[in-house]
């Protein structure tokens, strides 16, 4: 079974400053990798993806995240960030054979403050 | 891109009584659509998979005969929540696959009073 973990529940940063949420996964076979963002009462969007290939993946707004095979990790870093990133960020994994079932992190809540 | 959209986006109903929430995938059509469960300020839980033409899988836990899917075509799977109760209230969210990633809706807050 695969299992994700999100370290950190609430990441609160600078308008501008630097930040990186924490993803670790564990899975016996290959997976996907996902960041979802939700904004507050609604669903989630996709944010970035890593599927095969270059290990950095990268967003339109800025987000970038890193797979680490050795490590399991799959961190979501943006250099700075703005007040309209405040959201809940979600890491997800899915097999990439079946049925694409997802499985999600905890969640970490990242509060922009000015 | 491709868009999913829930109908409704909220709703109040009486305990006992049943609601049903729509999901519908717009401009693809989707053989798989995945029913979620979200808690405030909870991760989602998944609660059942939803397959075209088929009978739903429910996860463990999940209680089937009170959260009824029906995933009767390619761009619609519907989810009842039958007599429901005052610890059914939560926010409901639904995904309909794509070729390597899930394209969710916009959610559905359910409060049972």
């Amino acid at each position: 079974a695969q299992s994700v973990t999100q370290l950190d529940s609430q990441v609160p940063v600078f308008e501008e400053a630097p930040v990186e949420l924490r993803c670790n996964y564990s899975s016996s076979v290959s997976v996907y990798l996902f960041w979802y963002v939700q904004y507050p009462n609604q669903g989630l969007q996709l944010l970035l993806k890593y599927l095969s290939g270059s290990t950095l993946v990268e967003s339109i707004n800025g987000f970038e995240a890193e797979f680490n095979k050795s490590q399991t990790s799959f961190h979501l870093r943006k250099p700075s960030v703005h007040i309209s990133d405040t959201a809940e960020y979600f890491c997800a994994v899915s097999l990439i054979q079946g049925a694409q079932k997802l499985v999600f992190g905890q969640g970490t809540r990242l509060t922009i403050n000015p | 891109g491709a868009v999913v959209s829930q109908h409704p986006s909220w709703v109040i109903c009486k305990s006992g009584t049943s609601v049903k929430i729509e999901c519908r995938s717009l401009d693809f059509q989707a053989t798989t659509m995945f029913w979620y469960r979200q808690f405030p300020k909870q991760s989602l839980m998944l609660m059942a998979t939803s397959n075209e033409g088929s009978k739903a899988t429910y996860e463990q836990g999940v209680e089937k005969d009170k959260f009824l899917i029906n995933h009767a075509s390619l761009t619609l799977s519907t989810l009842t929540v039958t007599s429901a109760h005052p610890e059914d209230s939560s926010f409901y969210i639904c995904s309909a696959t794509g070729t390597y990633e899930q394209y969710f809706g916009p959610g559905t807050r359910l409060t049972v009073t």
